[in-house]
């Protein structure tokens, strides 16, 4: 079972150079999650999708966009690229119900900004 | 969203049982507490998650208090593996998800 399939797993960008992180999952979720973590520090949510068709922010949506493309692809696009979003990023899926389901994550994304 | 306070760290001996805090008291009536953890180098996991009574799984039990205002975590038998940042999250399905800063569990040989 593949779940959550985050690429590419290792990056590095120039200063101002774009790039999209993509996620797929193929678990028939409806919500889908990006995080980023910084070194030492715990993850923050930057963008989120509840479910086909809708994106709301995070706490640290800015630099960021996202696309919600289909049921199965969250995709997250920095558009000009700072050192600050040296990071790692972590895109995560659910099946959100009434019973409150489980997230889960891919393996992440490994970004270094120069 | 509800506030969440955990320990920064805790130790814990290696086969002994471990009981990890959470304090969540402006906790919504509708707020499922799910814990996750973060072994080091990896993504987070899920390990359990429960609205109103006690849980049980087979990775840990979760303890709920009967006003919902705090939670434990136990571990009835730490391992090396166990080792992880743990949190503790409060929420609503079709809503964000938000990590606080958890507790570092280190699990002493």
């Amino acid at each position: 079972n593949a779940g959550v399939t985050q690429t590419p797993k290792f990056q590095v960008l120039k200063t101002g150079q774009s790039m999209t992180l993509q996620c797929a999952q193929d678990m028939n979720h409806n919500s889908m999650y990006w995080y980023r973590q910084d070194p030492g520090m715990g993850l923050r949510l930057i963008y989120y999708s509840a479910s086909e068709g809708t994106t709301d922010k995070g706490e640290v949506p800015n630099g960021y966009n996202v696309s919600r493309l289909n049921k199965r692809e969250f995709s997250l696009r920095l558009e000009s690229a700072a050192p600050s979003q040296t990071s790692v990023y972590f895109c995560a899926s659910r099946l959100a119900s009434a019973t409150n389901e489980k997230l889960f994550f891919g393996s992440g994304t490994q970004l270094s900004v120069l | 969203d509800a506030k969440t306070t955990q320990p920064n760290s805790m130790e814990s001996n290696e086969e002994e049982p471990v009981h990890l805090p959470c304090n969540h008291s402006t906790i919504s009536g509708t707020d499922y507490i799910h814990w996750y953890r973060q072994l080091p180098s990896q993504g987070p996991e899920y390990v359990i998650h429960g609205l109103t009574s006690n849980v049980n799984n087979r990775m840990a039990s979760l303890a709920i208090a009967e006003d919902r205002k705090s939670s434990t975590l136990i571990l009835h038998r730490a391992t090396l593996r166990d080792a992880a940042v743990y949190y503790c999250i409060p929420e609503t399905s079709y809503d964000k998800v938000i990590f606080g800063p958890g507790t570092s569990l280190s699990v002493i040989p």
